[in-house]
């Protein structure tokens, strides 16, 4: 039972165009949502995150959007650059006292062509 | 301030073997949380360790796995007998202890143990 999910396996966008990542989750307990991106052969590195209490949260050209009501969430990258080529996973945590582990989506893979 | 040190970087083990992949949090984190990813998947969780604690270990399987993160040293996730099946990556991740007005924070990632099961 996916509790994160990520429907686009792969997304190629122009350099230069808007990279739409989108994820959704199915546990109305998350409460803190965040992005990792991942080059091949490295650990994730973390990019953007929001908290329920919010609906966009801004880091130059990332800026994540989570609606609460429809559980969906999105990452959107403008404009985007060849280095943003990656594996995009959404992840989420909460619903408990202390640090909770993260659910990660299966990740979207971001082509940019030059 | 190193980040998150995992070794080895790769792993073959044969079938029956056990495979001990080790992860060194980075300074001032207490916290570890080892995930999986299998081929085209994504992260899986596994386990998540205090020192000397298993706070959740809802994700990794009842045989076989095991994970330890001692007063001293870095955190163990040991798998015995493998088999073909336990082929992935390992990551394993760290996060300090709570900051005061944020209850969640990120997790920092270490580079990873590719085990392959031969």
């Amino acid at each position: 039972d996916q509790q994160v999910k990520q429907n686009s396996p792969s997304l190629s966008v122009q350099e230069g165009r808007i990279s739409i990542l989108n994820c959704d989750y199915t546990n109305s307990m998350f409460d803190y949502f965040l992005w990792y991106k991942k080059y091949p052969a490295e650990g994730p590195t973390f990019l953007i995150s929001i908290s329920s209490i919010k609906d966009k949260n801004e880091d130059g050209r990332f800026t994540v959007f989570l609606n609460k009501s429809a559980k969906h969430l999105s990452l959107h990258i403008v404009p985007s650059q060849p280095g943003d080529s990656a594996v995009y996973f959404c992840a989420a945590s909460g619903g408990g006292s202390g640090n909770t582990p993260l659910v990660f989506g299966k990740g979207t893979r971001l082509s940019v062509i030059a | 301030n190193a980040g998150v040190m995992q070794n080895p970087r790769h792993l073959v083990r044969r079938r029956g073997q056990e495979a001990r992949l080790r992860c060194s949090p980075m300074k001032g984190h207490s916290h570890v949380y080892w995930y999986r990813q299998l081929p085209e998947e994504g992260l899986k969780f596994m386990v998540y360790l205090q020192k000397e604690n298993i706070i959740d270990e809802s994700g990794m399987p009842k045989e076989r796995f095991s994970a330890e993160f001692p007063k001293e040293g870095p955190s163990i996730l040991r798998i015995q007998q493998v088999v073909r099946g336990d082929s992935a990556a390992y990551f394993c991740a760290s996060s300090p202890l709570l900051v005061i007005g944020n209850k969640n924070t990120e997790a920092f990632f270490g580079q990873g143990t590719r085990l392959t099961v031969v």
